[in-house]
């Protein structure tokens, strides 16, 4: 049974340019949410998408925009690279309702 | 979201029990207690769950406070894969977001 996967594992980008992010989620698990860790710091939650709409969204900025396929699988855009979006971005899924989310190993994005 | 407070580190010995606090005073009465950790390198994985009850799994057992205002984490036999950053979060069940605080690192020495 596949576990969460995230693509690409790292990825590096200059200011201003746009990066979208991949997460294939647990198999059986329709609910998939963005996190984003900074060095040292605990995870913050962007968003969460379910049935392919945003359920919820965290204090994140309109450049942060996602997407759900009917396959469950969930894309993160990130328009106009700041520096300070430098950080590892988690996905998690899990079921609707349910408590237990299950995270990918991240993709670590620098933005230079 | 409730808050919650962890020290910033701990360190045990190998084979030796370990116990975990986290204080969560403002928590409600329909959240659960969650607990994550995350090894180096990787995503924050599931540990252990509660409402009220003590609560045992194959990974570590949890004791909530009679009145929930803290809890503890106990590794019963700590082994040097579970240096981690572990992380308590009050959760409503069905809340679609967690809420991560700093956690505590816990250093395992052979």
């Amino acid at each position: 049974d596949a576990g969460v996967t995230q693509s690409p594992t790292h990825l590096i980008k200059t200011r201003g340019q746009q990066v979208t992010l991949r997460c294939s989620p647990k198999s059986g698990h329709d609910t998939v949410s963005w996190y984003q860790q900074a060095l040292g710091q605990g995870p913050q939650f962007i968003f969460q998408y379910y049935e392919e709409e945003e359920r919820q969204r965290g204090n994140f900025p309109d450049r942060f925009s996602g997407h759900q396929f009917p396959n469950y699988s969930s894309e993160l855009n990130v328009n106009a690279l700041l520096l300070g979006d430098s950080a590892l971005y988690l996905c998690a899924s899990s079921l609707v309702g349910g408590g237990t989310q299950y995270f990918g190993p991240g993709t670590r994005l620098l933005v230079l | 979201d409730a808050k919650t407070t962890q020290p910033n580190s701990m360190e045990s010995n190998e084979e030796e029990p370990v116990h975990l606090p986290c204080n969560h005073s403002t928590i409600s009465g329909t959240d659960y207690i969650h607990w994550y950790r995350q090894l180096p390198s990787q995503g924050p994985e599931y540990v252990i769950h509660g409402l009220t009850s003590n609560v045992n799994n194959r990974m570590a057992s949890l004791a909530i406070a009679e009145d929930r205002k803290s809890s503890t984490l106990i590794l019963h036999r700590a082994t040097l894969r579970d240096a981690a950053v572990y992380y308590c979060i009050p959760h409503r069940q069905g809340a679609q977001k967690l809420v991560f605080g700093q956690g505590t690192r816990l250093t395992i020495n052979p």
